[in-house]
């Protein structure tokens, strides 16, 4: 079967610019977690669903981000009035478990954002 | 303020040697590791795990050692191919049962032929 699956792979906006990074999770995986890879380092968490509930968005870096996972299936991640600190590597993952064990998270490619 | 820390952010090795990764973790209530290994314009990919409760766990060519007192563990792959260049992320669950991961910044591995 396919893969956890993100697009754009590659998006380039202006400063200011709204964008929106799509996921498509692997079928039947009820959670669905969003991660921000900044160059040079590792995967920071931004929020977490459970099905279409959005349960942890502790990791959202400002009331800009903004994500929807709307029938519990493919989810959104919108930034709005983007800036150059927002470009950066945008991880889609999702897993058929709703708790341990954490191993069992699937990446995507990933879109890689540049905000000039 | 890092909880999981790579601090060697680059590792060559020729081809048939001992790759040895590490990481280190300032919170005690970490129970539970992975290591991750990603290639270029991929996602990472689940490679191993260790629970605090054990000492060392091995899976083919890949081991991962936890010294807890150290607050410490290691990955070492044994032999090193070519096809293991590659980031690895160490990463730990962000607070005691947590589902979100910590990861660390990663370490690029080259193994030359």
């Amino acid at each position: 079967g396919a893969g956890v699956s993100q697009s754009p792979r590659y998006k380039v906006a202006k400063r200011g610019q709204d964008v929106a990074l799509r996921c498509d999770p692997i079928s039947g995986h009820v959670s669905l977690f969003w991660y921000q890879q900044a160059l040079g380092q590792g995967p920071e968490f931004l929020t977490y669903f459970q099905n279409e509930a959005q349960l942890d968005k502790s990791g959202l870096p400002s009331d800009r981000f903004f994500a929807e996972r709307p029938e519990g299936s493919v989810s959104t991640l919108k930034i709005q009035r983007t800036q150059q600190e927002d470009s950066a590597v945008y991880l889609c993952a999702s897993s058929i478990r709703t708790s341990l064990p954490y191993n069992e998270q699937f990446f995507g490619p990933g879109t890689r954002l540049t905000v000039l | 303020d890092q909880q999981v820390k790579q601090n060697s952010p680059s590792l060559s090795v020729q081809e048939g040697r001992i790759s040895i990764l590490n990481c280190d973790y300032t919170n005690s209530m970490f129970d539970y590791f992975l290591w991750y290994k990603k290639y270029p314009a991929e996602g990472p990919t689940f490679l191993i795990s260790i629970s605090s409760i054990k000492d060392k766990n091995e899976d083919g060519r890949f081991t991962v050692f936890l010294n807890k007192s150290a607050k410490h563990l290691s990955l070492h792959i044994v032999p090193s191919q070519p096809g293991d260049s590659a980031v690895y992320f160490c990463a730990a669950p962000a607070s005691g049962g947590s589902y979100i991961p910590t990861f660390g910044r990663g370490t690029s591995l080259i193994v030359h032929p």
